[in-house]
């Protein structure tokens, strides 16, 4: 089992929908999770942090779920501009080990 | 943006060549890091640096070895490239490791370099 995991797509949706990725991880001992952006040929970064208690920004919202070893982001009313590649990463405590997943694509369509 | 770049941004050598790619930071963040990205993998890391001269190794090392005489740069050294080494190499920076909760730890990339070995 790959330590983190994710569904490669391609999400295709249309413009104003709300769209949802999953991210399940194998190591209970994790204790840092982020949303990574990547776009077509160009370097990842940071979309949001994953709090334990959840957190909004705008139109994005990221939730973990520690019991199920899962982390999810939400996407509300998608934009074009929203077509991109979402990377989950995770991070042990104490420990330099950063663990990308191999990312969603998301597509958003006219 | 974070001040880091990467060079050179495209590559194409035989194999057989050395190589070697830059990572440069103005940022004066302690920790570095060499990625690379490859269809179906992900970002796997290769090698990074927690201070000059302070190294380790990552998941994909082999056929690697890396450099920091100085806090804002970090080389990449393919000794003698191989087809196998084909790739987007993302270079990346951190003011800590580990958990953090003022966000520290988290990562910023370079706009990467991408080699192809022939």
């Amino acid at each position: 089992r790959k330590e983190v995991e994710q569904d490669p797509g391609p999400f295709n949706v249309p413009e104003g929908a709300t769209v949802a990725f999953n991210c399940t991880y194998s190591n209970s001992a994790s204790q840092s999770f982020f949303w990574y952006r990547q776009d077509c040929r160009k370097e990842p970064k940071l979309l949001m942090s994953v709090y334990s208690s959840g957190n909004e920004d705008g139109r994005f919202t990221a939730q973990l779920n520690r019991a199920s070893q899962y982390i999810s982001l939400l996407i509300r009313d998608s934009k074009l501009s929203d077509s991109a590649t979402y990377l989950c990463v995770v991070n042990m405590r104490g420990y330099q080990k950063v663990t990308f997943g191999t990312g969603t694509k998301l597509q958003v369509i006219p | 943006d974070a001040g880091i770049t990467q060079s050179p941004r495209h590559k194409v050598t035989e194999t057989g060549t050395p190589v070697t790619l830059r990572c440069h930071q103005t940022e004066n963040h302690r920790y570095m890091y060499w990625y690379r990205q490859d269809p179906g993998h992900g970002l796997r890391l290769i090698h990074y640096s927690y201070g000059v001269k302070d190294t380790d190794k990552g998941e994909v090392s082999d056929g690697y070895s890396v450099s920091r005489s100085k806090t804002e740069d970090f080389l990449l050294t393919l000794e003698s490239a191989t087809s196998s080494q084909t790739s987007v190499y993302f270079c990346a920076i951190s003011e800590s490791a580990g958990s953090s909760i003022s966000g520290a730890n988290v990562l910023t990339f370079g706009a990467g370099s991408r080699l192809t070995v022939l």
